[in-house]
């Protein structure tokens, strides 16, 4: 009964392939976020979506799109993957948007780009 | 940078032991959190504390918070090789997300 779920748990891939990470919570919350975990395990956000919604894109490159299907799904789309891109990602959702409320975190994708 | 810093490093102690974990942060906060994560997983929440909240416990955790000194400490009693794992804080800025820390990485010896 997986609260977060994320698929693949890895990825290896060659620089310059596009790839694609999917989420999926059962938690019935309102609000998900993507997270980058580098190699020194600094965890920055990516992005949020609230009800199928983009609130927040840190700077991203374009090169990542995120889709949000419906509030219960958010995947993490790739392209031109480089090297730099490397890391750990990790899915989460909380019951509503804003910092005051716990946030439930997948087991993370493992990307390894070559 | 927007991002808090925790303190130390890295922590070995021996089971038993309490283990004391430091973070600080630089701007006004909303609450600040303090999650989990066992190497190769996600972060697990443990315990969320509001900005006029000085002190929260929750078994054998104790946070404390000092808004003036912009600062939080995490207190794991009689820990046990089980709590081996690295510590973040997270601190929400108003800003509809959470800053997270780089993280104390303790270790428990048995």
């Amino acid at each position: 009964d997986t609260a977060v779920s994320q698929t693949p748990k890895y990825l290896v891939t060659q620089m310059g392939n596009d790839k694609s990470i999917k989420c999926e919570q059962n938690l019935g919350h309102d609000t998900m976020y993507w997270y980058k975990q580098d190699s020194k395990k600094f965890l920055k956000i990516m992005f949020s979506y609230n009800n199928k919604e983009l609130i927040i894109n840190e700077t991203v490159p374009n090169r990542f799109s995120p889709k949000s299907p419906d509030k219960a799904h958010l995947n993490l789309h790739i392209n031109s993957l480089e090297l730099g891109d490397s890391a750990v990602y990790f899915c989460a959702s909380s019951l509503r948007l804003a910092g005051g409320y716990e946030q439930f975190f997948g087991p993370g994708t493992r990307l390894t780009v070559l | 940078s927007q991002q808090g810093e925790e303190d130390p490093q890295a922590l070995s102690i021996q089971e038993g032991e309490n283990a004391t974990m430091n973070c600080s942060y630089k701007t006004s906060i909303n609450n600040l959190q303090w999650y989990r994560q066992n190497s190769g997983r996600g972060l697990v929440h443990l315990i969320l504390i509001r900005s006029n909240e000085r002190e929260k416990h929750s078994g054998r955790l104790r946070v404390t918070l000092d808004t003036s000194k912009k600062s939080s400490s995490l207190l794991i009693t009689a820990s046990r090789a089980a709590d081996t794992a690295s510590y973040f804080c997270a601190t929400d800025q108003y800003g509809n997300k959470l800053v997270f820390g780089a993280g104390t990485i303790l270790r428990v010896k048995s």
